[in-house]
C-alpha cells in the first residue's frame, strides 16, 4: 500500500513549456486534490475532484488544468508555465466515508521551478 | 470564508521538554474539523492529530494533544517529551463538515495556516 504517489519529484521548466504532474492513490479514495505551497504560506487549493468524473476549481486555478483519469489517478497540467508557478505541488486524497473519511492524505510533493 | 492564523512563525524547545503551538481560526460554521499536519525537511505532509468540533473532549495521540476552545476559536497543539524527530513545520488546518458524504469537494477543502517552524534542540 503506497498511499499517494506523485511524479516527478523535481522538475525544471522554461517559461512557456508545458508539463503534467501525475498523482495516484491506492487507498480507494473518492476525492482528490491538488495544492500548491509557496514560501511562508500554507497550502492553497488549485483544483479538486470530489468523485470520479468530476472536477472543480479551487482557490488558485488560473494557469492549470486537471484530469481525473479514473478513481486512482488525478493529473495537473501546466499548459504554458510561468515563473509565478514555481512552487511545491502536493496531491492529496480523501475517502469520504467512515471514521476517518474526512482526513486528507498527502503525496510527497513535486518541486517545480520555472525559469 | 474561513481563515486560519498561526502567530508564531518559529519556535524552539529543548529535547524532552513540552511545547505548545498556537492556532486560531475564524468561521461562521458550527460543524467542522481541525487538523494539525507536520512537514519535516522531507516535505511530506503528515497528519498529527484531528479534532471534530462537535466533540468536547480534546483529541490526543501519544505525545500530541490539543486544547480545543470552540468559543474562543482556538486550537493549540501540545507536544510532550519533545524529540529531535519532532523538528518540522507544523500547519494548522480547517475543514467544513459536510452532511452528504459525496458532497462537493470544496466543502471539504482544507484551509491552512501559514505554519510554525519548530526546532527541537539537543
Amino acid at each position: 500500500n503506497a498511499g499517494v504517489t506523485q511524479t516527478p519529484k523535481f522538475q525544471v521548466l522554461k517559461t512557456g513549456q508545458s508539463m503534467t504532474l501525475q498523482c495516484a492513490q491506492d487507498m480507494n479514495h473518492n476525492s482528490m486534490y491538488w495544492y500548491r505551497q509557496d514560501p511562508g504560506m500554507g497550502l492553497r487549493l488549485i483544483y479538486y475532484s470530489a468523485s470520479e468524473g468530476t472536477t472543480d476549481k479551487g482557490e488558485v486555478p488560473n494557469g492549470y488544468n486537471v484530469s481525473r483519469l479514473n478513481k486512482r489517478e488525478f493529473s495537473l497540467r501546466l499548459e504554458s508555465a510561468a515563473p509565478s508557478q514555481t512552487s511545491v505541488y502536493f496531491c492529496a486524497s480523501r475517502h469520504g466515508q467512515g471514521a476517518r473519511g474526512d482526513t486528507q492524505y498527502f503525496g510527497p510533493g513535486t518541486r517545480l521551478t520555472v525559469l | 470564508a474561513q481563515t486560519v492564523t498561526q502567530s508564531q512563525p518559529e519556535m524552539s524547545v529543548q529535547e524532552a521538554e513540552t511545547v505548545t503551538l498556537s492556532c486560531t481560526y475564524d468561521t461562521s460554521e458550527n460543524n467542522y474539523y481541525l487538523f494539525w499536519y507536520k512537514q519535516p525537511p522531507s516535505r511530506q505532509m503528515i497528519l498529527v492529530i484531528r479534532q471534530e468540533a462537535y466533540k468536547q473532549q480534546n483529541a490526543t495521540e501519544n505525545r500530541f494533544s490539543v486544547n480545543f476552545q470552540k468559543a474562543a476559536k482556538s486550537f493549540s497543539l501540545k507536544i510532550s517529551d519533545s524529540q529531535l524527530g519532532d523538528t518540522a513545520m507544523y500547519f494548522c488546518a480547517f475543514m467544513k463538515h459536510g452532511i452528504i458524504i459525496y458532497s462537493s469537494g470544496s466543502a471539504r477543502q482544507l484551509t491552512f495556516g501559514s505554519g510554525t517552524q519548530l526546532t527541537v534542540l539537543p
